[in-house]
């Protein structure tokens, strides 16, 4: 099975901290995504990568940065958290050799005070 | 780009009735649909998808039904049993290489035992 891991599930910073949200595949998937999920609003794409060291901006890229620098490793940034930057963080990954599917991490919880 | 709109955004039935959820799409270039359940405390997984050469899919109690001209698409749920309550997300995609899904804004459904 896929698994796609994020290394947190619940996080609080303060107002101007630098956030780091780590997500973890380990299906040699070339493609990886971060996503914010906010009520009414769906699921919104942040950035996505297609290989190592790219990244191309989603629809709402503004706030944050990313990083990767491992194939199997995909790192969000917030350079400096702010408060309407709450919300639900998903990573997914997807590899041309499994179709259409994209995977889903469990979700980071971010409250930002 | 391309804009789905997602309805209802809840929906509350009995056990073993129907749900129906609807979507529609902006853009005619695409040609991927796909529809993902989340659970609770879980990221969305894929259950079931469609591609724009085919009107309709069924596997088992859920089927997807795509109308291109009307750019509309639908999930049915047949038999609904309390664990089919979750959120259900539809998307749409072009093929331009990363399968960037644009997702609708999702619908909470309810099923009542």
């Amino acid at each position: 099975d896929v698994k796609v891991t994020q290394s947190s599930r619940y996080l609080v910073k303060r107002t101007g901290e630098k956030v780091f949200l780590e997500c973890v595949q380990d299906m040699d998937h070339e493609n990886m995504f971060w996503y914010r999920q906010d009520p009414g609003l769906g699921l919104r794409l942040i950035y996505f990568s297609y290989d190592v060291k790219m990244k191309e901006k989603g629809d709402i890229p503004e706030g944050y940065s990313v990083s990767r620098e491992k194939k199997e490793r995909f790192s969000l940034i917030l350079e400096s958290a702010s408060t309407n930057q709450t919300s639900m963080y998903l990573c997914a990954s997807w590899g041309l050799a499994e179709g259409m599917e994209q995977y889903f991490g469990p979700g980071t919880r971010l409250t930002v005070t | 780009g391309e804009n789905v709109e997602q309805h209802p955004s809840t929906l509350s039935v009995q056990e073993g009735d129907s749900a129906v959820i609807k979507c529609t799409y902006s853009d005619s270039a695409s040609n991927y649909f796909p529809w993902y359940k989340q659970e609770l405390g879980k990221g969305p997984q894929l259950i079931i998808d469609i591609r724009s050469n085919v009107g309709e899919k069924k596997d088992q109690r859920i089927a997807v039904t795509l109308n291109k001209t009307a750019k509309h698409f639908s999930l049915h749920i047949t038999e609904t049993q309390p664990e089919d309550s979750a959120v259900y997300f539809c998307a749409a995609s072009t093929w331009a290489g990363a399968n960037n899904l644009f997702f609708g804004t999702g619908t909470r459904l309810t099923v009542i035992p």
